[in-house]
Parts: structure tokens; sequence; C-alpha cells
């Protein structure tokens, strides 16, 4: 099962990028990166997953380099909105290994 | 698409009674949901995998007489807390998976609050 780490908290100003970066050193050939956003009371919601290199959709960016053993999250022009806890997960499809959640990173955006 | 639902949202109940949860996938079938549990300013705790027409799978540490899982058909997982004590109270969040479209991605409901007396 692969570790991740991730710092505690960020902060932020409008405007900014942010990028998060979550290591998972020990991370397996068959796992998928995913990340996710958590606001208060609700329940999380997928953001973006990857395997390799670069993936981009329309809310974020995830860069994985080559080795795997890290990624980052990289969100453009963040707003108030995003204020939230931002968790990565690595694992694989096989039975309960993608689903252990670490502390996550909560991120504070500031005016 | 990838909607996941969870009744009630949020539920108070006395020491002792038995609560029930339901999580629904409402546009995809999803052999596998998954159940977690998060306290205040913590990270989510697996507690227990359920598999649509078997038994659930259960992490270490969940007692498996206490919170019932039941997962009948592919569309609908329930979590039973029985018994419920205070220290009970909690967020109970599911999450489904699209075995048709995406193995690797999990959709989360949005979460159960419950409160015990």
């Amino acid at each position: 099962l692969a570790k991740t780490t991730q710092p505690i908290s960020m902060d932020s100003y409008e405007g900014q990028e942010v990028n998060i970066t979550c290591s998972h050193n020990n991370i397996a050939t068959n796992d998928y990166i995913t990340w996710y956003q958590q606001f208060p009371s609700q329940g999380p919601r997928f953001i973006i997953q990857g395997y390799k290199t670069k993936v981009t959709n329309e809310v974020a960016s995830l860069f994985i380099p080559a080795d795997r053993k890290s990624s980052t999250l990289s969100l453009p022009r963040v707003s108030l909105s995003d204020t939230a806890v931002y968790y990565c997960l690595v694992g694989d499809d096989n039975y309960g290994q993608n689903f252990v959640f670490g502390p996550g990173t909560r991120l504070s955006v500031l005016p | 698409g990838a909607v996941v639902s969870q009744h009630p949202s949020r539920v108070i109940c006395k020491s002792g009674t038995s609560v029930k949860i339901e999580c629904r996938s409402l546009d995809f079938q999803a052999t596998t949901m998954f159940w977690y549990r998060q306290f205040p300013k913590q990270s989510l705790m697996l507690m227990a995998t359920s598999n649509e027409g078997s038994k659930a799978t259960y992490e270490q540490g969940v007692e498996k007489d206490k919170f019932l899982i039941n997962h009948a058909s592919l569309t609908l997982s329930t979590l039973t807390v029985t018994s419920a004590h205070p220290e009970d109270s909690s967020f109970y969040i599911c999450s489904a998976r699209d075995t048709d479209r995406d193995r690797e991605t999990q959709y989360f409901g949005p979460g159960t609050r419950l409160l015990v007396l």
C-alpha cells in the first residue's frame, strides 16, 4: 500500500497559482494517482487522476515525474471558493488499495 | 454522471437505538461501494468495502456486528449502526466505483452526519 505525504496546510491569495505536492515513494507499477477536494461537511469531490506525465482538465493539472514517486496538483488562479482540504490517493483497482486517505492538505485562499 | 446520494443527510438518535444510512448510485451501477467515517478535523477512515451480493469486508478495528453493511443491489448499499452510542457520532460517507467506465475512480456521496445523544 503506497503511503502518501502531503503538506498539512498551505495559504495562498486569490488569483495565484497553487501547487500541492504529494510524495509516494513506494508507488507500485499499477498504481494510479488521484486527487480529491473536500469542503466541510461534504463528501470528497474527484478533481483529477493520472498515471504518468501530465494530465489537464477544466479545473486542474496534474504533473507526475518519470519516477512517479511524487505528483503535483496545480490549481490555476485560485479563488476563495477553492479553500478546502485536498487529498492525494495512490493505488490501483485491487480491493482496498486505492481508498486509504492521508491527512490531506488544508488550503486557505485569502482575499 | 456518476452521482452518489446518501439518506438521510443528518440524523439525531438516542443512545442504544439503531440507525440505517442508505447509499445509492443514481446513474450507474456499482458492484463495489465503500463506507468511510470522518471525525472533525480528521481525514476519512475506511470502514469497510461492500460488494454486491456478498459479505462486506471490514477494515481492522471496525466491528462488523456493530456496523452492519448490506449491498443487495448494484445501486444500493446500506450501513446500519446498531446500538449507537455517543462515540459513534461522526460523519459517515459512502463512495462507489463506476466499474463500467472508470475502475480507478471513486465517486462520493454527500455524507450523513450522525449525532447520538
